[in-house]
């Protein structure tokens, strides 16, 4: 079955560069969430799109901005880059139905090391 | 403020056995309730999920029961197997108001099957 699909798996930036980082949900899911793992910590939520428009907000820093194309692939675009944004970085997607609360699906993860 | 609580970092058992993985919640508004495994290098992968309207759900070796009187889930696997070997992940949603499903995670026990 096709899975969630996350690229660059591993990608290194430097202090104030800038990375985007893509998410392409499982086919005929219009909701995704964007996820960062630091080291030894569990998945805290940063932001979600359902049908291309923002869904809710967690703790994402303003110097990241996320959207959801028109084949709900998602971008997740990191700007100065700090050497604390070094994290594994999860997308999920989910079979929103409308009002029902849905499992989510998680790609295997882009890990980002700033330098 | 840690909403989701494993407090136990690792558990270790017995090829055969039961494995207990216990989680605690403190929001009472979670009304939907998640288990995640996890391998190294890998995404969170789903396992079983409960509502909170009831209290126990089965799938194969995996059942989740929930008691939310006492903000407690556990998951019980029987028989464990040495590929069960993994962070396990319990997460929730609901109660923030307007898009509930993002997901708040707790900070994994690492289980260990051995042979």
């Amino acid at each position: 079955a096709a899975g969630v699909i996350q690229s660059p798996r591993h990608l290194i930036k430097e202090k104030r560069e800038t990375a985007t980082l893509k998410c392409y949900p499982i086919p005929r899911h219009d909701t995704v969430y964007w996820y960062q793992q630091g080291p030894g910590q569990d998945p805290q939520f940063l932001i979600s799109f359902y049908e291309k428009m923002q869904s809710d907000k967690g703790s994402i820093p303003d110097r990241f901005s996320a959207q959801q194309f028109s084949d709900y692939h998602s971008e997740l675009n990191m700007s100065s880059l700090e050497l604390g944004d070094s994290a594994l970085y999860f997308c999920a997607s989910s079979p929103n139905s409308g009002g029902e609360s849905d499992e989510q699906y998680f790609g295997p993860g882009t890990r980002l090391t700033v330098t | 403020d840690q909403q989701v609580k494993q407090n136990s970092p690792s558990l270790s058992v017995q090829e055969g056995r039961i494995s207990i993985l216990n989680c605690d919640y403190t929001n009472s508004m979670f009304d939907y309730f998640l288990w995640y495994k996890k391998y190294p290098a890998e995404g969170p992968t789903f396992l079983i999920s409960i509502s909170s309207i009831k209290d126990k759900n089965e799938d194969g070796r995996f059942t989740v029961f929930l008691n939310k009187s006492a903000k407690h889930l556990s998951l019980h696997i029987v028989p464990s197997q040495p590929g069960d070997s993994a962070v396990y992940f319990c997460a929730a949603s609901g109660g923030s108001g307007g898009s509930n499903y993002k997901l708040t995670f707790g900070k994994g026990t690492l289980l260990t099957v051995n042979p």
